[in-house]
């Protein structure tokens, strides 16, 4: 079946622009959680969902980013005023739920900022 | 603070060869420990996990050895293959309802030479 998708797979910006990265979850996955990867680097946990709630924010690096999860299913991780140390590779994952710790990943988006 | 600890960062092993890698965590309420198998432009794939019940899994050539007492869980890849270059994450997670965030290592670059 289907697996999790992202769009874009790469994202190219300026300094100061706004950026949207969508997450698409395997379908009836409940738990959807996003992750940060710089290069050469782990994965870096920023937040994830149950359902619509976010009950973990915790890995959120400042107030610029953002992320929103409607009807259960697609995720959108913004970033405001992006910064060049904003650079890396977002992931998404989800899982069956909260319960389910096998998460599944996507390919990820490459965001870069000059 | 780095919560698991992986080593070492990079591996090169001839084909056949047994490849291990190594990891250690701090938090004992840690229950849950996947590896991960990451190619060049890929999401992360979950390759095997463990949990502390028991204290080795195998899967195919893949088997996790789980040491409770230190705080250790290792990798070992038997007769490794050239297609298994790659990058490998251990990872590890709390089975609360409220943090199943996965806490991820920060990598193992694995090269396997004909």
């Amino acid at each position: 079946g289907a697996g999790v998708s992202q769009s874009p797979s790469n994202k190219v910006t300026e300094k100061g622009k706004d950026v949207e990265l969508r997450c698409d979850p395997i379908s009836g996955h409940t738990a959807l959680y996003w992750y940060r990867q710089s290069l050469g680097q782990g994965l870096e946990f920023l937040i994830y969902f149950q359902g619509n709630s976010a009950p973990d924010k915790s890995g959120l690096p400042s107030d610029r980013f953002s992320a929103e999860r409607t009807g259960g299913s697609v995720s959108t991780l913004t970033i405001q005023r992006t910064q060049q140390e904003d650079s890396a590779v977002y992931l998404c994952a989800s899982s069956l739920d909260l319960y389910d710790h096998e998460q599944y990943f996507g390919p990820g988006t490459r965001l870069t900022v000059t | 603070q780095q919560q698991v600890k992986q080593s070492p960062q990079s591996l090169i092993v001839q084909k056949g060869g047994i490849p291990i890698i190594n990891c250690a965590y701090e938090n004992t309420a840690f229950d849950y420990f996947p590896w991960y198998q990451q190619f060049p432009g890929k999401g992360p794939a979950l390759l095997i996990a463990i949990r502390p019940d028991v204290s080795e899994k195998k899967e195919g050539r893949f088997t996790i050895s789980f040491n409770k007492s230190a705080k250790q869980f290792s990798l070992h890849i038997m007769d490794s293959q050239p297609g298994d270059s790659a990058t490998y994450f251990c990872a590890a997670s709390r089975g609360s309802y409220n943090t199943d965030k996965l806490i991820f290592g920060t990598g193992t670059r694995l090269q396997v030479f004909p």
